[in-house]
């Protein structure tokens, strides 16, 4: 199975900051990588796919970055409603495998 | 407006089985994959498989080989995944979720159902 990491684990911003999550692939899934937002007790959103299609009705704040096994989840300029927990995903190959989670956390 | 609308949460012993069921609405139920991914208590996501609601071929997660069944009712419009020999580490939120892609998997999903929990206690 592809074992897929982020960094950092958690991280505390202030609103308005620019915040940027790291994914890395045990191999290379060329840029078939997907970013989703959870907040508790919420079903996972959505944000990017294909590592940098933004994903309809996503706001434009919301960036996607990388190929091969280096990818890159950017928000610009972060806002109240942002504070939850990042995944990636990938989907190059079955199994699809998830990272273990980003939260962001208000500072 | 796409939906997908899960069962309502179950509490089971360990050795029994589960059904959890997802129906779709706002969309042609055949036209997209339906992936299954589950999340215990505190803890990450995890996918346990795809199936196709066109001819109800699947694939599993090699850790759910055996004990996982998805199947689907096109007549209306829903999914379901069985989970047999329950044990408490199964105790989790599972979700249904479309694929973005029509009639192949991306793996992507764009819409998730609201995600049913199963307590496994004895």
């Amino acid at each position: 199975d592809i074992q897929m990491t982020q960094s950092p684990s958690s991280l505390s911003a202030s609103v308005g900051d620019r915040v940027s999550i790291t994914c890395r692939a045990s191999q290379s899934i060329s840029r078939y990588l997907s970013w989703y937002q959870q907040i508790p007790g919420k079903a996972p959103k959505l944000l990017i796919y294909r590592a940098s299609s933004l994903q309809s009705g996503v706001p434009s704040r919301f960036s996607g970055s990388g190929s091969g096994t280096d990818f890159t989840l950017t928000i610009s300029s972060l806002q109240p409603g942002d504070f939850a927990t990042y995944y990636c995903q990938q989907n190059y190959i079955t199994p699809v495998t998830f990272g273990p989670g980003t939260k962001v956390g208000i500072k | 407006q796409v939906q997908l609308v899960q069962s309502e949460a179950e509490v089971k012993k360990p050795g029994a089985s589960v059904k959890v069921s997802c129906k779709a609405s706002g969309y042609t139920f055949t036209r997209n994959y339906i992936h299954w991914v589950r999340q215990a208590p505190g803890q990450g996501l995890e996918w346990m498989g795809i199936m196709n609601p066109i001819d109800s071929s699947t694939t599993y997660a090699q850790k759910f080989q055996g004990r996982v069944t998805m199947t689907r009712d096109t007549s209306t419009s829903t999914g379901y995944m069985e989970l047999s020999s329950l044990r408490s580490e199964d105790t989790a939120v599972y979700f249904c979720a479309r694929d973005i892609e029509y009639s192949t998997s991306s793996g992507s999903c764009d819409y998730w159902g609201q995600g049913t929990l199963v307590t496994v206690s004895s």
